[in-house]
């Protein structure tokens, strides 16, 4: 069965450094896998998906993500973390088949320092 | 920001009460999803429905019914509420393309809680 685990829980970063949040999967086939932000009170907003070819994704706000087949990561990445980045970031992986569903890992609650 | 609104935003209610939530969108999109949200387990799905009155369990879906007699709206229902059931609460909706998974899109939540 598809999963998705966020090692991290809480992660801390100073304002201006560099973050790494790490996603493992676990699918058999090749995944669609997404990063979402949640701000406090809202929804899920999608920051980036990867679906086939350039293993290197772009997303908003700066943020990229690498997939990473030989060892099912997906780490979302930013070079210079603003404050406004604090918030918590969940990792999906699609299930596949007609059903469109997403199978969510627990999140990582990221915390920024000034 | 995807179309999608959740009704009411903030409800208290007592045991054994029946609760419906509605999620209305705007983009005509086919699927739409209900979550629940709880510290330490993400989103876990409750049910899902795939077109007008085409709707599918999800892996937490005892305890709740939905339905969908519109393209745009999609209720959940508690008949019954339990304190189990307290919960953030998300819709989320998507449309198909092909063969390939498409991002869902988010409505802002229904915050429920059942004293």
């Amino acid at each position: 069965a598809q999963s998705v685990t966020q090692p991290d829980i809480h992660i801390t970063v100073s304002e201006g450094a560099s973050l790494e949040l790490r996603c493992n999967y676990s699918y058999g086939a090749t995944p669609y896998l997404f990063w979402y932000v949640q701000s406090p009170g809202q929804g899920l907003q999608l920051l980036l998906k990867y679906f086939s070819g350039d293993t290197l994704v772009q997303g908003i706000k700066g943020f990229e993500a690498e997939f990473k087949r030989s060892q099912s990561s997906f780490n979302l990445r930013k070079p210079s973390v603003h404050w406004s980045d604090a918030a918590e970031y969940f990792c999906a992986v699609g299930a596949g088949g007609a059903t469109n569903k997403l199978i969510f890992g627990t999140g990582t609650l990221l915390a920024v320092q000034p | 920001d995807a179309g999608i609104t959740q009704s009411p935003r903030h409800k208290v209610t007592e045991t054994g009460t029946p609760v419906t939530l509605r999620c209305h969108q705007t983009e005509n999109h086919r699927y739409m999803y209900w979550y629940r949200q709880d510290p330490g387990h993400g989103l876990r799905l409750i049910h899902y429905s795939y077109g007008v009155k085409d709707t599918d369990k999800g892996e937490v879906s005892d305890g709740y019914s939905v339905s969908r007699s519109k393209t745009e709206d999609f209720l959940l229902t508690l008949e019954s509420a339990t304190s189990s059931q307290t919960s953030v609460y998300f819709c989320a909706i998507s449309e198909p393309t092909g063969d390939s998974n498409q991002p869902q899109h988010f409505g802002d939540g229904t915050r429920l809680s059942i004293l």
